[in-house]
């Protein structure tokens, strides 16, 4: 099955300075990439996609990077925020509706 | 704008007892999932449905674990037996199902403890 990896687990960056947050996965059959944000006692919340078929995507200040070939996708923030602060999961599926195989996760903290 | 609920938010139990979450998911969103999130964790799949029909089923969901959607609308994920280590948070999520263009769109939570 898929197998998802992230990193780093811990993130502390500069209000106004960017972060980044990797993931490799396994399956090449994969297509899909969501990154979710989740704050304390809450549930996942989409931030931003991707889908093979594309390279970079933005919104914003949030960039989601694919590299197919090396089976590796990243996030980017930029001009971080305290209000960013959250812990960040990366996942991968077959396709959008699938089931997803999610990382362990990235404790972001912006300091103001 | 109603979003995918979940009922208890919390909930406390002795091991050994049943206990019985409820999932309402976005209205008209004939895909449901259910997943289980330990601390320090991300989400693992447990199962999901389309429509009524329970389709995929993790090895995470032992047989005391019980999935049902018997209207295609909401669903209940009861645990017979609990153990210390069902202890955790279960999500419920739903989607459209569209094959393209689709988000999976999560619920608060639903937090066990197990004493």
């Amino acid at each position: 099955g898929e197998n998802v990896e992230q990193h780093p687990s811990t993130l502390s960056v500069q209000e106004g300075d960017s972060a980044v947050i990797k993931c490799t996965y396994s399956d090449s059959a994969s297509n899909y990439f969501p990154w979710y944000k989740q704050e304390l006692g809450k549930g996942p919340q989409l931030i931003i996609d991707i889908r093979s078929n594309v390279g970079e995507k933005k919104d914003q200040r949030i960039a989601v990077t694919l590299n197919k070939t090396a089976k590796h996708f990243s996030l980017h923030i930029t001009e971080t925020q305290p209000e960013d602060s959250a812990v960040y999961f990366c996942a991968a599926s077959t396709g959008p509706a699938r089931q997803l195989t999610f990382g362990s996760g990235t404790q972001l903290t912006v300091l103001p | 704008d109603t979003g995918v609920s979940q009922d208890p938010r919390h909930k406390i139990t002795k091991r050994g007892q049943n206990v019985t979450f409820r999932c309402d998911p976005i209205s008209e969103h004939n895909r449901l999932y259910w997943y289980r999130q330990t601390l320090g964790q991300g989400p693992e799949f447990l199962t999901y449905f389309q429509n009524e029909a329970q389709l995929e089923k993790s090895r995470l969901l032992s047989d005391r674990f019980s999935a049902e959607r018997p209207k295609g609308s909401f669903s209940t994920l009861e645990i017979q037996r609990t153990e210390q280590g069902d202890s955790a948070m279960y999500l419920c999520a739903s989607s459209s199902g569209q094959i393209s263009g689709n988000t999976i769109y999560f619920g608060e939570g639903s937090w066990l403890t197990v004493v």
